[in-house]
């Protein structure tokens, strides 16, 4: 079955650190993958996407995203955190041309 | 500010009522999706509208329905609401069918009492 899975539940770092965010999905067709972001209190907003092209993708405020076909990954990347980026991180992936399909998230919690 | 608007912001209602959320999609938006996030199964897919037509249907219960009227806003309504029905129901709208790109509303907080 499809799947996509973000194995941190729950990442603690210092500011200015790096960060990365694992997201793999279980899939050998075509995908198309996302990165969101749940703020406190708000709505889901998008990071980043990949359709084609350049694996490594910039999203905004600092983010960017790797996509490993291999490896049927898409990690989340910033090489230097700040408190605000303190949020719900999912990653989602389109099978084909399905719907869109979440993974648990993963809350990501700066230290300042 | 997404451009999608949901009401209400919060509901508190008992077992075995019915509610109706409503979702206002980005203007020109002909796709409205529904989502459900609880604590223990996350982030799910409930149904996708396009220009009025149910286009996929996810984990959506039968108690669930939802409809997209012609001016493309969209309800969902949950009957026999059980305490497990407790939970944030997201709306997202996009310009595509294929729902490559969504935007999301800032939900509505579900309580069952």
């Amino acid at each position: 079955a499809q799947s996509v899975s973000q194995h941190n539940h729950h990442v603690i770092l210092s500011e200015a650190a790096s960060l990365e965010l694992g997201c793999n999905y279980s899939y050998g067709g075509t995908v198309n993958l996302f990165w969101y972001v749940q703020y406190p209190g708000q709505h889901l907003q998008l990071l980043l996407k990949y359709f084609s092209g350049d694996p490594l993708v910039k999203g905004i405020k600092g983010f960017e995203a790797e996509f490993i076909k291999s490896k049927f990954s898409f990690n989340l990347r910033k090489p230097s955190v700040q408190w605000s980026d303190t949020a719900e991180y999912f990653c989602a992936v389109m099978f084909g041309n399905e719907k869109l399909t979440f993974g648990t998230g993963t809350r990501l919690t700066i230290i300042p | 500010d997404s451009g999608v608007t949901q009401t209400p912001k919060h509901l508190i209602t008992a077992t075995g009522q019915r509610v109706t959320l409503r979702c206002s999609p980005r203007s020109g938006d002909l796709s409205v999706y529904w989502y459900q996030q609880s604590l223990d199964q996350g982030l799910q897919f409930l149904i996708q509208y396009y220009n009025g037509e149910e286009r996929a249907k996810g984990n959506i219960l039968e108690r669930f329905s939802a409809q997209q009227f012609p001016d493309l806003h969209s309800e969902l309504n949950l009957s026999s609401l059980e305490l497990g029905d407790s939970a944030l129901y997201f709306c997202a709208s996009s310009p595509h069918i294929g729902g490559y790109e969504q935007y999301f509303g800032p939900g509505t907080r579900l309580t069952v009492t």
